[in-house]
């Protein structure tokens, strides 16, 4: 299996909402990453789980949450998100000692109202 | 971090040979090369990475001179389908946490 897959693949949500976003990968990779990407932009890096090690970009806002309950599958709970925050929002693994090369998954699109 | 520096854009022909280049000028020792590539409203695809010299796959080649300060996508006979946003990253093979996607370069294929 050489997927990642990401549910669902569209979201819209109101600012109260709580929800959140699944990945999953079964390549045996250890390392899995949370993205944003705005359209007509590069991916941003959020989090990266890494050995169960995980690393923030510090300009992510706390209504932003991850959760790795597993090395295959990797959450990304919201809550009291803005309008701003609408955006793709897409996973990736990433097979041990190769830096930046990573598998992504289709993606999840956020709209948020 | 190594930062990169691709054309915003180019426009090929079907059958053409295309070739993508990327400066890195400040890469480090332990830097790879690596290229995506991403379709609009999917997620970016890893096509090629490599450290030095020439690296070729069945999809692309990565050619790497000496000094390892830019890079090159060598896209054989493209197609249409080829066209798509080219991402160009350099980063260190040991470490998973200091990944950044440069702006890209948005091919465009023309029949």
């Amino acid at each position: 299996d050489t997927e990642v897959t990401q549910t669902p693949k569209h979201l819209v949500m109101g600012m109260t909402n709580k929800k959140s976003l699944k990945c999953e990968q079964h390549m045996g990779h250890r390392a899995m990453y949370w993205y944003k990407q705005k359209a007509k932009k590069p991916p941003e890096l959020m989090f990266v789980y890494s050995y169960e090690k995980l690393s923030i970009n510090e300009s992510v806002p706390s209504r932003f949450s991850p959760e790795c309950p597993n090395s295959s599958l990797l959450n990304l709970h919201l809550h009291a998100l803005q309008p701003e925050d609408s955006a793709l929002y897409l996973c990736a693994s990433s097979p041990r000692g190769r830096g930046p090369e990573q598998y992504f998954g289709p993606g999840t699109r956020l709209t948020v109202t | 971090l190594a930062k990169t520096t691709q054309p915003i854009s180019m426009d090929s022909y079907e059958g053409q040979e295309v070739n993508i280049t990327c400066s890195h000028n400040n890469i480090a020792t332990n830097d790879y090369i690596t290229w995506y590539q991403q379709f609009p409203s999917q997620g970016p695809r890893f096509i090629i990475q490599g450290y030095k010299t020439k690296v070729t796959n069945e999809v692309a080649s990565l050619f790497i001179p000496a000094d390892r300060k830019s890079s090159t996508l060598s896209l054989p006979r493209v197609s249409l389908s080829d066209t798509a946003v080219y991402y160009c990253l350099v980063g260190d093979i040991r470490r998973d946490d200091k990944i950044i996607f440069g702006k890209g370069t948005r091919l465009h294929i023309l029949p």
